[in-house]
């Protein structure tokens, strides 16, 4: 059965840091994985997708990498902001088309 | 286009009466998936269904829910006689293969 942990549960920082988001997977067969962010009281939205011949996957601000035979993947964000601030899911398909497996997500403060 | 639709966004159901959430995918979407959020708790999968079948429904509880995706219209997830347990958040993602969309979700709250 597969799992996904989010490792740290909670992290606060001082704006302008570089972080480092973990997650990590029971089962390394997975199809794809997915990087979330939440915002308190809403809904999902969808940062990067990895597929599962990929390695990394950018955007901006965001690097997320996938080493499948480790069951690991980071998130990266770069210069962090207070707008940054809400819960980041990591998330894995176990199949083209499947369900969404999800961890239970890093609350990310970033103070002022 | 527009995103991934749910109403209601919030919906106020007293012990033993009938919750309907709706979710319209993205036009062109043909897969849709629910799932819940139960306070302090992760997003943990309910159903999957595509145009008027139910391709995986192993995240249900046996009793009292039930999902729909019929040929026109939106999906709907149905929870009869409600108890206080089912007060989550209920979130409809789409999908036109692989990547999924997710709607703003509908809050769901039993007094």
């Amino acid at each position: 059965k597969q799992e996904v942990t989010q490792i740290p549960a909670a992290l606060s920082v001082p704006e302008g840091e570089n972080l480092v988001l973990n997650c990590s997977f029971t089962d390394s067969a997975i199809y794809n994985l997915q990087w979330f962010r939440q915002d308190p009281g809403k809904g999902l939205t969808s940062l990067l997708l990895i597929q599962s011949s990929q390695r990394e996957q950018t955007s901006g601000r965001l690097n997320a990498s996938l080493d499948k035979s480790s069951g690991r993947s980071t998130l990266y964000i770069a210069a962090s902001q207070p707008g940054d601030s809400a819960t980041y899911l990591c998330a894995v398909y176990g199949d083209q088309g499947g369900k969404l497996i999800f961890g239970q997500g890093t609350e990310l403060s970033v103070k002022p | 286009n527009a995103g991934v639709m749910q109403n209601p966004r919030h919906l106020v159901r007293r012990r033993g009466q009938e919750a309907r959430l709706r979710c319209s995918p993205m036009k062109g979407h043909s897969h849709v998936y629910w799932y819940r959020q139960l306070p302090e708790e992760g997003l943990k999968f309910m159903v999957y269904l595509q145009k008027e079948n139910i391709i995986d429904e192993s995240g249900m509880p046996k009793e009292r829910f039930s999902a729909e995706f019929p040929k026109e219209g939106p999906s709907i997830l149905r929870i009869q006689q409600v108890v206080r347990g089912d007060s989550a958040a209920y979130f409809c993602a789409s999908s036109p293969q692989e990547e999924q969309y997710f709607g703003p979700g509908t809050r769901l709250t039993v007094t």
